[in-house]
């Protein structure tokens, strides 16, 4: 058990609608990262936020956004969903913000869009 | 753009046999490297990282990985693999300037299966 956290496990919703995935981090860790992972795309880094700010943003759709809380979870918006959407979404939390802070992954939200 | 490349998409092993897996990555700077692992049904973990110093990496159960500068790789090895070794092999780089996070480029995995 990694100690990272994601709600739902399994998300099935149709197109055009919107779900919210839930990540709570490690207990102390301030920045979590989003990533999704699909079969043609591989693992593809979404977006970070360390202690409440944005950080880093990858290829992440205007449809697709993100925050994290005073209590330090985060939540990832996904809206007007597309079939393409499909994927697993991982949220990984770190104790700080730079590269020599391992990331714990959590085990990731399936959302299936039909 | 940075990239990561994996060239073994399937690998199939016996046991004792030994493992290599190739990485390739794409950026003129200092870079940070890692090798996740993820089991079937389970979370990524961290294999083995390299920051700086000696090339030649140790990792958790076994695994090795020699980082060459020169040829822009970072190899994952095992000499005797095991059937719990039986997983996805994920090589990532973290190519972030300034250090301020730690966003991974990753690659496309490898599936490692290994057979009893």
């Amino acid at each position: 058990d990694s100690g990272v956290t994601q709600t739902p496990k399994h998300l099935i919703t149709a197109t055009g609608q919107r779900v919210t995935l839930r990540c709570s981090p490690r207990s102390g860790d301030l920045s979590v990262y989003w990533y999704q992972q699909s079969l043609d795309q591989g693992l593809q880094f979404l977006i970070h936020y360390y202690n409440g700010e944005e950080r880093a943003k990858g290829n992440i759709l205007e449809r697709f956004s993100a925050q994290q809380f005073p209590d330090l979870h985060s939540e990832l918006n996904l809206s007007s969903l597309e079939l393409g959407d499909s994927a697993l979404y991982f949220c990984a939390s770190s104790s700080r913000q730079g590269a020599d802070s391992p990331l714990h992954f959590g085990n990731g939200t399936r959302l299936t869009v039909t | 753009a940075q990239s990561v490349s994996q060239h073994n998409h399937h690998v199939i092993l016996s046991e004792a046999a030994s493992l290599e897996l190739g990485c390739n990555y794409s950026y003129g700077g200092t870079v940070n490297l890692f090798w996740y692992v993820q089991y079937p049904g389970q979370h990524l973990q961290l294999l083995l990282k390299y920051f700086s110093g000696d090339p030649l990496v140790k990792g958790i159960k076994g695994f090795e990985a020699e980082f060459i500068k020169s040829k822009f790789s970072f190899n994952l090895r095992k000499p005797s693999v095991q059937w719990s070794d039986t997983a996805e092999y994920f090589c990532a780089v973290n190519a972030s300037y300034g250090g301020a996070t730690n966003k991974l480029i990753f690659g496309t995995g490898t599936l490692l299966a290994v057979q009893p």
